[in-house]
């Protein structure tokens, strides 16, 4: 079974401060791949990153970065200088099966981030 | 181009009644996913096809909801005999292809409640 925990559930920072949501997965598959999804008020689901498990390469993206460690199976995303736009539910999910074609997601719980001006 | 576009925005029904939920994926996206995603939760997975046909159905709760997508593009969710404990965001999302790994791109969700 695949298992995603976001043990952060609300994080409030004022702006311009660094912050690090924490993701921690389980799965027992080999080869498997890790999202990040951001959900605004508005309610829909936006895409972030992608990483395999076979890529440990931390990836920078802007004011993004994100921190893969299979030892300790955690994909932590960091946000640098915070703005209030960033202010969103964060989702972090696993996709482990090795079925042909079968990706479902599992979710973990999300963490509200509040950025405060 | 369009995303992913999903009818009603919301529904409110009563408990009992039959509700079908619709999506319209990515053009060109032959993956399809249904998720359930109830308040204060991650999304949880429902239901995937590839195609036409239903390629993992392992999330859907019971046989009281079945999901289809006869012609390899819109999919419609139904749900029969609704109860409270179905109140819920319905999201769909749809990817390009079936390779493992594909990013999914989730639609803006139908919100039902049923009362």
């Amino acid at each position: 079974a695949q298992k995603v925990t976001q043990a952060q559930t609300e994080i409030s920072v004022v702006e311009k401060e660094d912050v690090t949501l924490d993701c921690v997965y389980e799965t027992r598959d080999t080869t498997y791949y890790l999202f990040w999804y951001k959900q605004p008020p508005s309610g829909e689901l936006v895409f972030l990153i992608r990483r395999n498990s076979f890529d440990e390469q931390n990836e920078i993206s802007g004011r993004y970065s994100w921190n893969f460690q299979k030892s300790t199976s955690s994909f932590n995303f960091t946000i640098t200088a915070s703005q209030v736009v960033d202010s969103a539910v964060y989702f972090c999910a696993l996709s482990a099966t090795q079925t042909q074609g079968a990706q479902k997601l599992v979710f973990g719980q999300g963490t509200r981030l509040t950025i405060n001006p | 181009g369009a995303g992913v576009s999903q009818t009603p925005s919301n529904k409110v029904t009563e408990k009992g009644k039959y509700v079908e939920l619709r999506c319209d994926p990515i053009s060109g996206h032959t993956a399809l996913y249904w998720y359930r995603q109830s308040l204060g939760q991650g999304p949880e997975f429902l239901i995937y096809f590839q195609g036409t046909g239903a390629a993992d159905d392992s999330g859907l709760p019971n046989d009281r909801f079945f999901a289809v997508r006869p012609e390899g593009s819109v999919s419609t969710l139904k749900i029969q005999r609704t109860e409270r404990g179905d109140s819920a965001v319905y999201l769909c999302a749809s990817s390009f292809g079936g390779a493992r790994g594909k990013e999914q791109f989730f639609g803006p969700g139908t919100r039902l409640t049923v009362l």
